[in-house]
């Protein structure tokens, strides 16, 4: 079972929706959770981090955690054409070390 | 305010060559990183470095080797590139290892012919 998993996607929306980009984790003993943006040619980005259960909003973002059911989520409201890009989930595990998953590529349609 | 700086951005290398990549942060981080990113596998962390004095191996060490000069710079050294290693490197920083945000460098392209 892959660490930390994203749906292969490509994920389209349209301008104004909102935009649902989800994550699972195996490792129970996960603590930290992390959301980065990446555009084509460029290096991530940080958009959220989230370390307790519940919901963390920041201006459009939105971070969901249940450590429950092993998910973490960002909700992008509002998407704009700007939005378009590569989204990572990356998780650190009881381990300690922080783990990638393979990406999410969001297309925001004008 | 540079944050992290990568050098070089771009580089091609023939089989067997050597070279080293230089990772730069000025943010007073703690900690620090190195990647690859291949279409498809995602990031994979190469080799960390928690804190000054200290490098530790990640998922995908072999063929490569690093060095934390000082809290500042750290660098990645192939000893004798193969194809194999031809992938965009990304270092990165965060103020202590793993539980903290990390800030990436803009990355070097490097092609192995």
């Amino acid at each position: 079972q892959k660490e930390v998993e994203q749906n292969s996607g490509p994920l389209s929306v349209p301008e104004g929706a909102i935009a649902s980009l989800n994550c699972t984790y195996s490792d129970r003993g996960s603590q930290s959770f992390f959301w980065y943006r990446q555009y084509s040619g460029k290096s991530p980005e940080l958009i959220m981090f989230i370390y307790s259960n519940g919901d963390k909003e920041d201006g459009r973002f939105t971070a969901q955690l249940n450590k429950a059911s092993q998910y973490v989520s960002l909700l992008i409201r509002d998407s704009q054409p700007s939005d378009s890009a590569t989204y990572l989930c990356a998780v650190t595990g009881a381990n300690s070390k922080l783990t990638f998953g393979k990406g999410i590529t969001l297309s925001v349609r004008p | 305010n540079a944050g992290v700086t990568q050098t070089p951005k771009f580089q091609v290398l023939k089989t067997g060559q050597s070279m080293t990549l230089q990772c730069a942060q000025d943010m007073n981080h703690n900690s620090m990183y190195w990647y690859r990113q291949d279409p498809g596998m995602g990031l994979r962390l190469i080799y960390y470095s928690a804190s000054e004095g200290t490098t530790d191996k990640g998922e995908v060490p072999n063929g490569y080797n690093v060095s934390r000069l000082n809290k500042r710079e750290f660098s990645l050294r192939l000893e004798s590139a193969a194809p194999s290693q031809t992938s965009v490197y990304f270092c990165a920083s965060s103020v202590e290892a793993w539980d903290q945000p990390q800030h990436f460098g803009d990355g070097t392209r490097l092609s192995i012919l």
